[in-house]
């Protein structure tokens, strides 16, 4: 079984210009999200997704990051404009559901950095 | 803060020595997730344990959960070097979407 996949794994970027990241979940899971984790710290929730409908997006800095999951499949996260304290490791992963008891499956990771 | 506690924040020991950490964590929860995360392969899950069970295995791994305590536990016995890395609590909290809520970590090091 294909894992969770991410791209690109490395990104720098000057502040204040934009980025985005693409993630093509397991196939067949329902579940989506997208994680901010920096560096010592664990993964922080930015926004989570159940097929193509957002879940929750109380952690996501709206007037600086967006996030789309067409057709419920593969997702992207946007960055504009990136700041310095954006700079972090961004994580995907995908579970089968909401319902039940799933762990989650996690991406390699994009790791941004913000000069 | 939702966010749970992990206890001790650095551990390092001998290869072969058990390896204890401790999550804590404030309201009621579904499951408590246990996860690793090194350099080589991401972040993996270990172990998953409902509210209702106590303890879990898996090989050299042990949970426990006292939810009257609102803790847990994850003991790896005879570590080796390829055990270090960062061991993550996360806590799916009752009526929260399934939204995990993660510690900061326990970084563990085996030393050969």
């Amino acid at each position: 079984e294909a894992g969770v996949a991410q791209s690109p794994r490395y990104k720098i970027i000057e502040k204040r210009q934009s980025v985005a990241f693409w993630c093509n979940p397991i196939s067949g899971h329902a579940t989506l999200y997208w994680y901010q984790q920096i560096l010592g710290q664990g993964p922080k929730l930015l926004i989570q997704f159940q097929n193509n409908g957002v879940v929750d997006d109380s952690q996501l800095p709206k007037d600086r990051f967006s996030a789309e999951r067409l057709k419920g499949v593969d997702s992207t996260l946007k960055i504009q404009p990136a700041k310095l304290e954006d700079s972090a490791v961004y994580l995907c992963a995908s579970s089968p559901s909401l319902a039940g008891y799933y762990e989650q499956y996690f991406g390699p990771g994009t790791r941004l950095t913000v000069t | 803060s939702q966010q749970g506690e992990e206890d001790p924040q650095a551990l390092s020991i001998q290869e072969g020595e058990n390896a204890t950490m401790n999550c804590s964590y404030k309201t009621s929860i579904n499951n408590l997730q246990w996860y690793r995360q090194n350099s080589g392969r991401g972040l993996v899950h270990l172990i998953l344990i409902r509210s209702n069970e106590r303890e879990k295995h898996s090989g050299r791994l042990r949970v426990t959960l006292d939810t009257s305590k609102k803790s847990s536990s994850l003991l790896i016995t005879a570590s080796r070097a390829a055990d270090t890395a960062s061991y993550f609590c996360a806590t799916d909290f009752a009526g929260n979407n399934r939204k995990l809520i993660w510690g900061l970590g326990t970084s563990l090091a085996v030393n050969p």
